[in-house]
């Protein structure tokens, strides 16, 4: 299993500015992943963040919008940048140790902008 | 393309009446088939999954799940209700892209 620690959990912002999102795994973990999930909505997959390497985005999502760090094998941020009110969500961070196991979620950071 | 369908948005039961939450899955390949749930301000905890071996599969809190290939099918069931199990259920395929596809969720409501 992976405990997850994900900051800050909630936040209210004013647009323009931007928002750094923490997540800290306790183990070593090659991939994390990062989600958005709109009010009443699914979860979204922003990108998969590699250890050394560049997030991968998916459609739909840009680095210059949302980068990412991942510095080592238990750390990423995630960036909201210059936020508007549509990026209203709760992002979430998670980990898949390896293919047949399931995946770990941090608790989420509710972001409001205003 | 990899899919998955929770056809109901809400589903409403008594405390102590079975429950079944539905899930259908479009995905090449051998499926991994996940059951998570959100409780309000929280993030998504895991319930069972499903890999491979036996088609029913048992998990946390006393849920389970059948996996039936025919039907593309995972639903979620619980025998009997409890108030406390009513929360937001997210089903999630992964497949040949390694990457997790979730359901649009289904809402649980127990009354009491």
């Amino acid at each position: 299993s992976a405990v997850i620690s994900q900051k800050p959990s909630r936040d209210i912002c004013q647009r323009g500015t931007s928002l750094t999102i923490q997540c800290q795994v306790d183990s070593q973990v090659t991939m994390m992943f990062w989600y958005r999930q709109q009010p009443g909505q699914s979860l979204t997959l922003i990108a998969t963040a590699n250890q050394g390497s560049e997030a991968t985005y998916e459609s739909g999502f840009v680095i210059d919008k949302f980068p990412i760090s991942r510095p080592n094998l238990t750390f990423s941020t995630l960036t909201v940048s210059n936020m508007s009110p549509e990026d209203s969500s709760i992002y979430l961070c998670s980990v898949e140790p390896d293919m047949n196991t399931e995946a770990f979620f941090g608790q989420g950071t509710r972001l409001t902008v205003v | 393309a990899q899919s998955v369908a929770q056809p109901e948005d809400q589903v409403n039961v008594a405390e102590g009446n079975p429950l079944t939450v539905k899930c259908t899955y479009s995905v090449s390949g051998n499926p991994y088939l996940f059951w998570y749930v959100q409780y309000p301000n929280r993030g998504l905890q895991f319930l069972l999954k499903y890999i491979t071996g036996d088609n029913l599969v048992k998990g946390s809190y006393g849920f389970e799940a059948e996996f039936n290939k025919s039907q593309t099918s995972f639903h979620l069931k619980k025998p009997s209700a409890l108030v406390s199990d009513s929360a937001l259920y997210f089903c999630a395929v992964r497949g040949y892209t390694n990457k997790l596809i979730f359901g649009t969720g289904t809402l649980l409501a127990v009354q009491p």
